[in-house]
């Protein structure tokens, strides 16, 4: 069972629709990432939250609107999205907000998005 | 601008020696990360390199020039399972991870 569980693990949605993702941590940390991997492009950082506040947003269009609400999850809000936003989006975890203090990022297996 | 080089894919035969390189330019250097990413599933760490030399992990070994911007990755008596993108990532002066595209390994029976 990994420490670091995503749903759902697929969607299809229009770029009229209202999504989210869920990211559920059980290993005690307290900072979480949202990461969006693209094909054959490197993984690009979108959000990082520690102990539930925002502590860094790295330029990511208003279409996507993270929520924290404890240290244990994390969502990632979908509306009015683009079909160039279609990519995983993989959520992780680490003791502190700073990723290297561990040498370690733990993610989920990502959430697959197709924006028709 | 910051910079992550590694190839896109890379063919090996089962059984066999495959080295995987990555080189970095970056603003500044405090350490060098290895992730397996097989096809569907979560990136997995690997290995963390932040001096000089080789790091040996069972069939994974891990080097490292920092001199030369330059790491790679070996991976010994080639699986199947090793079939998966190796990812990897460079910590900046700023403790920013600077990710590479990774590099799809391909195993052949």
């Amino acid at each position: 069972e990994t420490g670091v569980t995503q749903t759902p693990r697929h969607l299809v949605m229009g770029m009229t629709n209202k999504k989210s993702l869920k990211c559920e941590q059980h290993l005690g940390h307290n900072a979480m990432y949202w990461y969006k991997q693209s094909a054959k492009k490197p993984l690009e950082l979108m959000f990082v939250y520690s102990l539930e506040e925002r502590v860094e947003n790295n330029s990511v269009p208003s279409r996507f609107s993270p929520e924290c609400p404890n240290s244990s999850h994390l969502f990632l809000h979908l509306h009015t999205l683009q079909p160039e936003d279609s990519a995983l989006y993989l959520c992780a975890s680490t003791p502190s907000e700073r990723e290297t203090n561990t040498g370690e990022l733990f993610f989920g297996e990502g959430s697959r998005l197709t924006v028709l | 601008g910051q910079n992550i080089d590694q190839p896109t894919e890379m063919t090996a035969t089962e059984g066999a020696i495959v080295q995987i390189n990555c080189t970095y330019q970056t603003s500044g250097f405090n350490g060098l990360f290895w992730y397996q990413q097989h096809a569907g599933e979560a990136p997995t760490f690997l290995s963390y390199n932040v001096l000089d030399g080789l790091e040996e992990k069972g069939r994974f070994s891990s080097f490292l020039s920092r001199s030369k911007g330059y790491s790679y990755l070996l991976l010994k008596e080639l699986q199947m399972k090793d079939s998966a993108s190796y990812l990897c990532a460079v910590v900046d002066s700023n403790y920013q991870l600077i990710w590479g595209a990774g590099t799809k390994l391909i195993i052949k029976p």
